[in-house]
């Protein structure tokens, strides 16, 4: 059974880090493209980042560029999103996603002072 | 970006009818076009992909159309367990977008 298992989630005050996780497991974690998706209180889905199996390539959107990163450490099954000069904006429900059809539970990121 | 503008925000229907969502994008996705289905409290679940594929497990009174910018889910006769918010999403081009959801409730 595929489980994706995400944590790391908190209150941070505003310009604080944050590093999420996301645990991975009932599948080839090192073969699968990984995402992450966040959604704000009471509002639609945004899509993050993205980062290959081998971790080659990443993307991401706009809003986080240059202050969020995402990695991966196969041999763990772990996949992490280091969240830099975080913001008010940011807080949401953080999901790891892999094929778009698996979902964690996701973690609560409040950002407040 | 592309951006997805979802119709109608609300649609109020009743158990058995008809529901017909829409998804239209500010530019051709061609057929990279996905939905999903969330309740409250739960993490969104997947239920087409590629405009017109069912994922797995997906019941056959759900049906994916379209190809471009205009796009349609329909449910053939609505269950109680899917009266939820459902958002349209493209993979066609970085970075990845969501329309802003179509809530079905109960009429």
């Amino acid at each position: 059974e595929v489980q994706l298992v995400e944590s790391g989630g908190g209150l941070v005050q505003p310009g604080g880090s944050l590093r999420l996780s996301c645990a991975a497991s009932g599948f080839i974690f090192g073969s699968s493209n990984m995402n992450w998706v966040r959604q704000a209180p009471g509002k639609g889905l945004e899509w993050v980042s993205y980062i290959s199996s081998g971790s080659s390539t990443t993307y991401y959107a706009d809003s986080v560029k240059g202050r969020f990163t995402s990695s991966r450490d196969n041999a763990k099954n772990s996949l992490y999103l280091q969240m830099n000069s975080l913001r008010d904006e940011d807080t949401a429900v953080y999901y790891c996603v892999r094929d778009w059809a698996y979902w964690g539970q996701g973690t609560l990121v409040t950002v407040s002072s | 970006e592309i951006v997805l503008t979802q119709s109608p925000a609300t649609l109020s229907l009743s158990p058995g009818e008809r529901a017909t969502l829409s998804c239209r994008a500010s530019q051709s996705v061609s057929s990279y076009l996905a939905w999903y289905q969330q309740k409250p409290g739960q993490a969104p679940r997947l239920l087409m992909y590629d405009a017109s594929n069912r994922a797995t497990g997906i019941p056959a009174r759900f049906s994916g159309s379209g190809f471009g910018t205009d796009f349609t889910l329909t449910i053939s006769s609505l269950e109680p367990e899917d009266f939820a918010v459902y958002y349209c999403q493209q993979r066609s081009n970085w970075p990845l977008t969501f329309g802003p959801g179509t809530k079905v409730d109960i009429k």
